[in-house]
């Protein structure tokens, strides 16, 4: 499985803008870029996935480099319900069972 | 939004005793799949199934696992003889025929193996 780098942890404020980057120069042309959190005592939660084009949804938009060795996940407004650890995961876009490989991700602390 | 539900949300048992986690996954959904996480450690990945049988399986599900599709809606992980470092959240996830798709992941189950 492809591999991707992400910060330990990452603080920001209620209410301003979060930038959440996620290395992955091994990704090949097939991989999706996947993002998942993980609220405390949760589950994973599907936040936002892309290939190539920059991707919006109602909780985040995913902004991806154009060589794709890099993306970011940007929370608009952050509230402290974001606080969680976001997973930057690449999954192979091949028809099948894809599992998906969690590493550490990056724990985000939000501050009232 | 349709959800996969786990049951029980704990399950206390003994060590060497078997235990059976439940899930229903999501009804439209073909792949399903079983992660764990120990407490302070990353979520990791158990077994795929789609068209009931086992699509791939990671070194932590040995001879001690199993999984079953008993009916149209259950999807089931049953530990044989638990062990101490079996206790762990353990997470059910279904996804559709689609490629790439996200996976839906349930609230999980609370194994503590005493």
């Amino acid at each position: 499985d492809a591999k991707t780098t992400q910060p330990n942890s990452m603080e920001s404020n209620e209410e301003e803008p979060v930038h959440l980057p996620c290395n992955h120069s091994t990704i090949s042309g097939t991989d999706y870029i996947h993002w998942y959190r993980q609220l405390p005592s949760q589950g994973p939660e599907y936040v936002i996935h892309g290939l190539t084009s920059n991707v919006n949804n109602r909780m985040a938009s995913l902004a991806i480099a154009e060589d794709r060795k890099s993306s970011t996940l940007i929370l608009h407004r952050a509230t402290l319900r974001d606080a969680a650890v976001y997973y930057c995961i690449l999954r192979e876009g091949i028809q099948g069972a894809q599992k998906l490989v969690f590493g550490q991700g990056t724990r985000l602390t939000i501050n009232p | 939004e349709p959800e996969v539900t786990q049951t029980p949300s704990h399950q206390v048992t003994q060590m060497g005793q078997e235990v059976i986690l439940r899930c229903v996954p999501i009804s439209n959904h073909l792949y399903f799949y079983w992660y764990r996480q120990i407490l302070g450690q990353k979520v990791e990945f158990l077994v795929s199934f789609y068209n009931n049988e086992i699509s791939e399986k990671s070194e932590i599900f040995d001879d001690q696992f199993s999984v079953e599709r008993p009916d149209g809606s259950n999807f089931t992980l049953k530990i044989r003889s638990t062990k101490l470092e079996d206790s762990a959240m353990y997470f059910c996830a279904s996804s559709e025929l689609q490629l790439g798709e996200k996976l839906f992941f349930g609230s999980g189950t609370q194994l503590s193996v005493l």
